[in-house]
């Protein structure tokens, strides 16, 4: 059974550009969540989806959003980049309490 | 607010070496405790979930154990291979999906 996979594995971008992050999910399952990695925060929950339907949100500004489609592929999308933003984003699959996390993306603010 | 703290920060053990890693937790409800290995520049591995205070798992070299306010990640014999950041998380009972985790404990195993 195939893994998380997240696209693209790195990104370089600069303060005030947009980003978006892909991830598709394990076959089968319908939950798709995001957290952020950072040597500082360690890792913090952005949001999930379940059903194309964001269900839960963390303490993350506005300009962090997300969707996610009906084959259960989900995008996350960070407007207005910040150097702060600069971060390891995981996306993880999950199906009965389980989550799997994909290999993540590794995002450059500079 | 669920709130995870792990002990101690870095571990350094020689080939063989057995020890424990602590994961001390406060959740309104816990739905589950989950064990996660993460290498350098990866996404954090699947290891164990556990659910109810009591409860053991193992896997390989690894046995996870759950108290009501603890969890206890403990390595038998560890091999240089061993050698990771190990993430402890928990999910309450009003988080959705939500898991909330603590800062690792970085193991590193010397041959």
């Amino acid at each position: 059974k195939a893994g998380v996979t997240q696209t693209p594995r790195y990104l370089i971008k600069t303060r005030g550009q947009q980003v978006t992050l892909s991830c598709s999910p394990i076959s089968g399952h319908r939950s798709v969540s995001w957290y952020q990695q950072t040597p500082g925060q360690g890792l913090q929950f952005l949001f999930e989806y379940f059903s194309e339907t964001q269900r839960n949100k963390g303490n993350f500004p506005g300009r962090f959003s997300g969707r996610q489609f009906s084959n259960s592929r989900s995008e996350m999308n960070v407007s207005t980049l910040e150097l702060g933003d600069s971060a390891l984003y995981l996306c993880a699959s999950s199906s009965y309490h389980q989550q799997f996390f994909g290999p993540g993306t590794r995002l450059t603010v500079l | 607010e669920d709130q995870v703290t792990q002990s101690p920060e870095a571990l350094r053990l020689q080939e063989g070496e057995s020890s424990s890693l602590n994961c001390s937790y406060t959740v309104s409800g816990l739905r589950g405790l989950f064990w996660y290995r993460q290498d350098p520049g990866k996404g954090p591995e699947f290891l164990f979930t556990l659910y109810s205070a009591g409860e053991e798992k193992e896997k390989e070299r690894l046995k996870a154990t759950l108290t009501k306010k603890e969890s206890f990640l403990h390595i038998t014999a560890p091999k240089p291979e061993d050698s990771a950041t190990y993430l402890c998380a928990v999910q309450g009972e009003t988080s959705g999906s939500r898991l909330t985790f603590g800062e690792g404990t970085q193991l590193t195993v010397n041959p």
